[in-house]
Parts: structure tokens; C-alpha cells; sequence
């Protein structure tokens, strides 16, 4: 159980254009799912929480014009990456929490994205 | 501010042996404590989870030890493989669970 898919798993793209990543909870229902990125050899860096049906809560620094966050569903959100630049090249991951005895935070494999 | 502290950064353990990895936090708020696997160009595996109520979680060759006194808790990895090398994070939470506090991560690679 608490499997979350994530979709692609690497794009490469060229710089100015958009990519979208979606983030899937399989076999439960999230209320809640967060996006992350990761540079190569460091920790995860929270970019924004997402609440089914509500505005994602950005962290500092991370600019939501970008990043635009879409949680439209309990099983569904989706990060776009509008006109994106070398810079954005990274590891992003999501994540769904999950209820009851599974409160733990439930990864997807995450996505490659380079930019050229 | 990190809030919760990890270490070491990395580890090298012969197969075998026993690997250890301590986290320390501030919070006492904190009530959820989960360790987090994660292998090169994947996401992160919930790998074993512990509550400020009980003092050790034992599941398979891995076994959470916390000391709610002290404010920390570790993850100790029984007879280490290296099929066990990867990246481990631990993480902090509180009710209503809307954020998880990461470590540093610890790099282990464990030498056959």
C-alpha cells in the first residue's frame, strides 16, 4: 500500500519552454502531497504544500509563478515549470501523505528535468 | 534553521557489521519520527517509523532506538549489506502533520 507515482521520470527540454510533472497517490487518498528538490548529494528542499482543492502553501524563496502547483484531485497534483531555464535543471520529488496507521510521508521516484 | 540535525554525513561499514546513524532534534512537539532510504536517481523509502512513546523499534535487521530525554533517536542497521548502501534521511513531524522536518542525510556504503 501508499504507492505514489510520478510521471515522467526524466525530461529534457528546451530552455523557455513549460514541463509539467505529475505526482500520483495509487492506492490511498491524499489530502496532502508536497513537492521537493533535490540537488545531487544534498537533502530534499521543500518548494511548496499542496491541500486537495486549495492554493499551495510556497516556502520562502521559491517563486509560485514558476512553479505553478495544481492539486485538483485527493489522487492528483501537478508541478509545472513554466519557461524553464538551465538553472531549474534538478531532481524533483513529490510526495502524498498518508492517514491513519501510515502517517508517514510517501515518496514518488521522482523526476529528472534538464533544461537546455 | 535546521531542526533536526544529522550525523555523520557519511559512513563506511564493513558487510557484517552493525551501522548506526544519530539524529537530534530541538522540538518537543515533534511526535512522529520516521528514516527514510533513498537509492541514487530515486525518491525517498519510508523504511521504519517511531512514536516518542516507545523507546525502541525493532523491524527486520532495523531497529529505531530513541531517547525522548535527550532528544534524539538513531537508526541502527544489523548486519549491514551492501545491497544496504544508499542515502538515509531521518525526519521529524507534529500534528496536523502538514510538515516534515528532513536531516542532512547520511551517505552509507558498505564494503563487502
Amino acid at each position: 500500500g501508499a504507492v505514489v507515482s510520478q510521471h515522467p521520470s526524466r525530461v529534457i527540454c528546451k530552455s523557455g519552454t513549460s514541463v509539467k510533472i505529475e505526482c500520483r497517490s495509487l492506492d490511498f487518498q491524499a489530502t496532502t502531497m508536497f513537492w521537493y528538490r533535490q540537488f545531487p548529494k544534498q537533502s530534499l528542499m521543500l518548494m511548496a504544500t499542496s491541500n486537495e482543492g486549495s492554493k499551495a502553501t510556497y516556502e520562502q524563496g521559491v517563486e509560485k509563478d514558476k512553479f505553478l502547483i495544481n492539486h485538483a484531485s485527493l489522487t492528483l497534483s501537478t508541478l509545472t515549470v513554466t519557461s524553464a531555464h538551465p538553472e531549474d535543471s534538478s531532481f524533483y520529488i513529490c510526495s502524498a501523505r498518508g492517514t491513519g496507521e501510515a502517517q508517514g510521508q510517501f515518496f514518488g521516484p521522482g523526476t529528472r528535468l534538464t533544461v537546455l | 534553521q535546521q531542526q533536526v540535525k544529522q550525523s555523520p554525513q557519511s559512513l563506511i561499514v564493513q558487510k557484517g557489521g552493525i551501522s548506526i546513524i544519530n539524529c537530534a532534534y530541538e522540538n518537543t512537539a515533534f511526535d512522529y519520527f520516521p528514516w527514510y532510504q533513498q537509492f541514487p536517481g530515486k525518491g525517498p523509502a519510508l523504511l521504519i517509523a517511531i512514536r516518542p512513546d516507545v523507546s525502541e523499534k525493532k523491524e527486520g535487521r532495523f531497529t529505531i532506538s530513541f531517547n525522548k530525554s535527550a532528544k534524539q533517536f538513531s537508526l541502527h542497521i544489523m548486519d549491514s549489506q551492501p545491497g544496504d548502501s544508499a542515502t538515509y534521511f531521518c525526519a521529524a513531524s507534529m500534528e496536523p502533520r502538514n510538515q516534515f522536518y528532513f536531516g542532512t542525510g547520511t551517505s552509507l556504503t558498505v564494503i563487502p
